[in-house]
């Protein structure tokens, strides 16, 4: 079974700072792995999707990567604002399109 | 377009009663997914449908959830009896299809309270 681990659990940088969100898996066997943000009392927004014939993935300033032979993902976030602060969840999907979900890395972006 | 839509947004019940959530998928989206998600976890996936068929059932608890999708378009997510461990939030998602490019799309989940 897959299981996705998300570190580190909790973040908390100034704003302007860049920042790193890692993501691991334990079967490298996936069909794609998606970036997602929750928001207090709401649901989740897709961010970024990488297809696992891809290495990597941008959108204005997030950036994320995958090396599917390591099971590791990063969410790079550049020059972070206090809009960014959220829960960001990773989620992989393999055969079938069962997603599977880490536990998600909390940030906080301080003015 | 118009998202995913979720209701009740609430619900508090007592142990053993029932419950019912019902989800609109965005048109269009032939994929449908039922996850729950526990307080500090990451959402977990109950069920899948592809129109109106089951797909993925394997982590439902079927002694106590059923869900249906009549039609292929809406879908219903029931509960009976409800038990503690089911406080959590129930987020229905939809997707085009069911393939490697496509993402998913989640409504504002149900948020519910056993007690």
């Amino acid at each position: 079974k897959q299981e996705v681990t998300q570190i580190p659990a909790a973040l908390s940088v100034p704003e302007g700072e860049n920042l790193v969100l890692n993501c691991s898996f334990t079967d490298s066997a996936i069909y794609n792995l998606q970036w997602f943000r929750q928001d207090p009392g709401k649901g989740l927004t897709s961010l970024l999707l990488i297809q696992s014939s891809q290495r990597e993935q941008t959108s204005g300033r997030l950036n994320a990567s995958l090396d599917k032979s390591s099971g590791r993902s990063t969410l790079y976030i550049a020059a972070s604002q206090p809009g960014d602060s959220a829960t960001y969840l990773c989620a992989v999907s393999n055969t079938g399109n069962q997603f599977y979900f880490g536990t998600g890395t909390s940030l906080t972006v301080i003015p | 377009e118009a998202g995913v839509a979720q209701s009740p947004r609430y619900k508090i019940i007592e142990k053993r009663q029932s419950v019912a959530f019902w989800c609109n998928p965005i048109s269009g989206h032939a994929t449908l997914y039922w996850y729950q998600q526990i307080l500090g976890q990451g959402p977990k996936l109950l069920i899948q449908f592809q129109n109106n068929g089951v797909v993925d059932d394997s982590q439902l608890p079927k002694d106590r959830f059923s869900a249906e999708r009549l039609k292929g378009v809406d879908s219903t997510l029931k509960i009976q009896p409800a038990k503690l461990e089911d406080s959590a939030v129930y987020l229905c998602a939809s997707s085009f299809w069911s393939s490697e490019y496509e993402t998913q799309y989640f409504g504002p989940g149900t948020r519910l309270l056993v007690l």
